[in-house]
């Protein structure tokens, strides 16, 4: 089946600093999203992002599908932003395969 | 209220006992699936739905049991509950984007 890798697997950062995250995919995919686990357990989706760019406030996301990667830039990086992301794919029937996740610190 | 809700969203159970989680989403979306989340191994599918009436094993079914009668419900059936399956489970409903559930925790004595 496909894998999904993610990286880096942990990033601690301090408040106000920027952060790529990246999503490395095995095979080619129909479907691509992105997520946020707050400390909570809370799912929260963020993209649907099969290939091009998007943005959402201080979030953006690009899928370039060709390569099989996507990334997650996080701008101005706020202490709520903690939790971990995970990039999920699909190749068909809406199952989305998760990644290991990135578990983001920001610290004040 | 609009969304999708998980009941129970704690529970407590013994080894060999039957329990139900309940899904219910106000979106009509076609498709609903059970993720259980472990440490070490992510969320990982357990069992989705396509429509009313139309199941499929994901990647870890083992000792589960689905039904969905209505688009709106989806609940997941753990026959006889093991160690194994303590976790914390999620559901979520999808058309295009997929949305989650609140999670329910388990824990089997």
């Amino acid at each position: 089946g496909i894998q999904v890798e993610q990286s880096p697997p942990d990033l601690i950062l301090q408040e106000g600093a920027n952060s790529t995250l990246r999503c490395n995919f095995s095979d080619s995919v129909n479907n691509l999203q992105w997520f946020h686990q707050n400390p909570w357990g809370q799912l929260i989706n963020l993209f649907y992002i099969p290939s091009g760019t998007k943005q959402n406030g201080r979030l953006s996301a690009t899928t370039v599908a060709t390569e099989r990667y996507s990334l997650l830039y996080i701008s101005s990086s706020q202490t709520t932003d903690s939790g971990v992301y995970f990039c999920a794919v699909s190749q068909g029937a809406q199952k989305l395969v998760f990644g290991q996740g990135t578990r983001l610190t920001i610290n004040p | 209220d609009a969304g999708i809700t998980q009941s129970p969203r704690y529970k407590i159970t013994e080894t060999g006992r039957q329990v139900t989680l309940m899904c219910h989403q106000t979106w009509s979306h076609s498709y609903m699936f059970w993720y259980r989340q472990d440490l070490g191994h992510g969320l990982r599918l357990i069992y989705y739905s396509a429509a009313a009436d139309i199941t499929d094993k994901g990647e870890v079914p083992d000792g589960y049991v689905v039904s969905r009668s209505k688009t709106e419900n989806f609940p997941l059936t753990l026959e006889s509950a093991t160690r194994s399956q303590t976790s914390v489970y999620f559901c979520a409903s999808s058309s295009e984007t997929q949305y989650f559930g609140p999670g329910t925790r388990l824990l089997v004595l």
